[in-house]
């Protein structure tokens, strides 16, 4: 069965620390991994997408990696911030239908305190 | 500016009054689709469209309805709403799926079905 797991559930951290989201996936075949933020009452917003053959991609304080043979994924975030307290979701798409069927992790629950 | 607008934001309604939250974007995207989030379940994907005319069921398709009759518009139709409907709404849409483009999201609609 294709599922999304992250972990931890929610994280609690102080301003300026660093930390680390993971999501482990059995979707197969895989098309690529999308990690998204998402503010409390928004709709998600893309930060990272890396397909089979990335295993790196940054944007600004947040580095996506991917290990395809392990199917696991992990977000890191750098210094961080009062604003990127927000839900953060992982999600798979499948190559095997034609219209890209998506697999949807249900977040992690990120607060930063200051 | 490129963006997913949903209207209403928000709808307090009974059970079994026919309803549609209309869904448009302007950035000429084939695919488009209709999520729910629910506290501790994530965002679950009810229905998408790869194209106009083309349509399929996701995860959670019961009760609702869909249809692509234009490329910038996909409204979803609760023909006979019930209390079990009140959630939290997204439509989202990008230009490609397996090709790893980004979903562009709307702000949510929030519906309370009494």
């Amino acid at each position: 069965k294709n599922q999304v797991e992250q972990s931890p559930q929610s994280l609690i951290i102080l301003e300026g620390k660093n930390c680390t989201l993971q999501c482990n996936y059995t979707v197969s075949p895989f098309s690529n991994l999308r990690w998204y933020k998402q503010d409390t009452g928004r709709g998600p917003v893309s930060l990272t997408i890396m397909t089979f053959s990335e295993n790196t991609k940054s944007n600004g304080r947040y580095t996506a990696t991917l290990d395809a043979d392990t199917k696991q994924s992990s977000l890191h975030i750098t210094a961080s911030q009062l604003s990127d307290s927000a839900s953060y979701i992982c999600v798979v798409t499948d190559r095997g239908s034609t219209l890209g069927r998506l697999y949807f992790g249900r977040g992690t629950q990120l607060t930063v305190w200051p | 500016e490129a963006q997913v607008t949903q209207n209403p934001r928000y709808l307090i309604t009974v059970t079994g009054k026919k309803l549609t939250v209309t869904c448009s974007q302007n950035m000429n995207h084939e695919y488009m689709s209709w999520y729910r989030q629910d506290p501790g379940l994530g965002l679950r994907q009810i229905y998408y469209s790869m194209n106009v005319e083309v349509t399929d069921k996701g995860d959670v398709p019961e009760g609702y309805k869909v249809s692509r009759k234009e490329k910038r518009n996909f409204p979803l139709i609760l023909e006979s709403p019930s209390p079990n409907q009140t959630s939290l709404y997204f439509c989202a849409s990008s230009s490609g799926q397996v090709s790893g483009q980004p979903q562009h999201f709307g702000d949510g609609t929030r519906l309370s079905i009494l």
